[in-house]
C-alpha cells in the first residue's frame, strides 16, 4: 500500500525566513504525481504546488519550490519569504497515474509564522 | 465561478439519526470523491465514483453509503451515524486522467455526532 509520511507534525518560522517542510512516500510505482496542499484556519483545501514524477526539473510556483529526490523518495516543500497569511496546516499527496486511485494524503504539519 | 458546494457546514445530530450531506460541483467533472479528516490522520477516503451511477469504496467506507445519479451531484449518506463518525468531511472533484488533474475541494462539513 502507498503511505505519506511526513515526519514534522509542527514547523515555526520567522516572517521572511525560509522553512522546509519534509515528506516521503513509499511506493512500487514509477508514474504517479506528488501534491503539496495548504488548509488555512478557514479549513479550505488549497492546492500549493504539483510534481510529476517523470519530470526532473524541480516545480516551482512563486516563493514555494519543491526538492524532489525520486531514487529516495522525498518531496520536500520549501516556502521562501514567509508571509504570515502562510501560517496553515499542510499536506504532502500522491497519486498514482493509472486506474481509479485516490488521492493518499499524508497526515499533515502544521506551520506557524513569526512577526 | 468553478466550485465544489456542501451542505451543510455544520451539522451536530444524535446517534441513529440519518443525515445526508450534499455535495455538488459545476465543472462538469466525471471523478468525485469524499474524504474525511481527523486530527494526527490527514485525509483518508470514503467513497469515490468515476461517473453516473459508478461508484466504489475507498480506505474508510464503513458505515457510509453514497449515490451518483446525476453527474453533478455525490451526496454522502450516513444511514446511522455514530461518535466515531464525527469528522470533517471534504467533497472533491476532478476531471478524469489519473493522477493528472488537480482535485477541488468543497468548503468542508464538520460532523458532530453525540
Amino acid at each position: 500500500a502507498q503511505t505519506v509520511t511526513q515526519s514534522q507534525p509542527e514547523m515555526s518560522v520567522q516572517e521572511a525566513e525560509t522553512v522546509t517542510l519534509s515528506c516521503t512516500y513509499d511506493t512500487s510505482e514509477s508514474d504517479y504525481y506528488l501534491f503539496w496542499y495548504k488548509q488555512p484556519p478557514s479549513r479550505q483545501m488549497i492546492l500549493v504546488i504539483r510534481q510529476e514524477a517523470y519530470k526532473q526539473q524541480n516545480a516551482t510556483e512563486n516563493r514555494f519550490s519543491v526538492n524532489f529526490q525520486k531514487a529516495a523518495k522525498s518531496f520536500s516543500l520549501k516556502i521562501s519569504d514567509s508571509q504570515l497569511g502562510d501560517a496553515a496546516m499542510y499536506f504532502c499527496a500522491y497519486r498514482i497515474n493509472s486506474g481509479n486511485t485516490p488521492l493518499v494524503f499524508g497526515k499533515g504539519t502544521r506551520l506557524s509564522v513569526i512577526a | 465561478e468553478a466550485q465544489v458546494t456542501q451542505n451543510p457546514r455544520y451539522l451536530i445530530t444524535v446517534t441513529g439519526k440519518k443525515l445526508t450531506v450534499t455535495c455538488s460541483q459545476n465543472m462538469n467533472h466525471e471523478y468525485m470523491s469524499w474524504y474525511r479528516q481527523d486530527p494526527g490522520l490527514g485525509l483518508r477516503q470514503i467513497y469515490y465514483s468515476m461517473n453516473v451511477e459508478v461508484t466504489d469504496k475507498g480506505d474508510v467506507p464503513e458505515g457510509y453509503k453514497v449515490s451518483r445519479k446525476e453527474k453533478r451531484n455525490f451526496p454522502l449518506i450516513l444511514e446511522s451515524p455514530s461518535p466515531n463518525q464525527t469528522s470533517l468531511y471534504f467533497c472533491a472533484s476532478s476531471r478524469p486522467g489519473q493522477g493528472k488533474y488537480e482535485q477541488y475541494f468543497g468548503p468542508g462539513t464538520r460532523l458532530t455526532v453525540t
